[in-house]
């Protein structure tokens, strides 16, 4: 069964950082391509970043590119978006994406308030 | 433009077909993916490729493509199908694009 565990979010201040994790089981993580989408309260969906299978093709969305930096380390089975220079507009909940996205996991909020 | 564009709200009574709608020029040259969300759970992706349907989702949900528009048709639409539907696709240079997502109210 295909599971992916996302974990780290919380409350952080503005101008804080974050390291997202989403630990992947199931399936053979390295043959796939990875995605981050996240949803702000009352919001719809967002897409924020993609990486490779391999991990050294990287993919951003406007509103993070130069902030977020999506990684992965497939010894570990493990997808990683590091967020930096939090704003509010970050507020949301954060989904792990197996692609091509037949597998979601259950988010994890990330919370950005003085 | 990179936007995908979805009517806010459609309703539809039980039985009846529904049928949401997404524009946007990227459809012209890439597939696009729906998806499902009900509240309080992650989306479900419920066709790809234009028209292919994943494992497991119901035959009542098609996928169809002309041009710059994918069209989500929900035949006989249940009271369970009620949900918010995201289009989505992907750039030239692989960039995700979501819809701003349909709200089908069935009742």
């Amino acid at each position: 069964e295909v599971q992916l565990v996302e974990s780290g979010g919380g409350l952080v201040q503005p101008g804080g950082s974050l390291r997202l994790s989403c630990a992947a089981s199931g399936f053979t993580f390295s043959n796939f391509a990875m995605s981050w989408v996240r949803q702000a309260p009352g919001k719809g969906l967002e897409w924020v970043s993609a990486i490779s299978d391999s991990g050294t093709i990287t993919y951003y969305g406007d509103s993070v590119k130069g902030r977020f930096t999506i990684s992965r380390d497939n010894s570990k089975s493990t997808l990683y978006l590091q967020v930096n220079s939090l704003s509010a507009e970050d507020t949301a909940v954060y989904y792990c994406v197996k692609e091509p996205a037949d597998y979601w996991g259950q988010g994890t909020l990330v919370t950005v308030s003085s | 433009s990179y936007e995908l564009t979805q009517p806010s709200s459609v309703s539809v009574s039980p039985g009846q077909t529904a049928r949401i709608i997404c524009s946007g020029d990227v459809l012209a040259k890439k597939y696009a993916r729906w998806f499902q969300q009900k509240p309080g759970q992650a989306p479900v992706l419920v066709n790809y490729k234009d028209s292919e349907r994943p494992s497991g989702i119901p035959e009542r949900f098609s996928g169809s493509s002309s041009g710059t528009t994918v069209t989500l048709t929900i035949s006989g639409a249940q009271v369970e199908d009620e949900a918010d539907y995201y289009c989505y696709s992907a750039t030239d240079n692989n960039l995700g694009v979501f819809g701003g997502g349909t709200k089908l109210t069935v009742l």
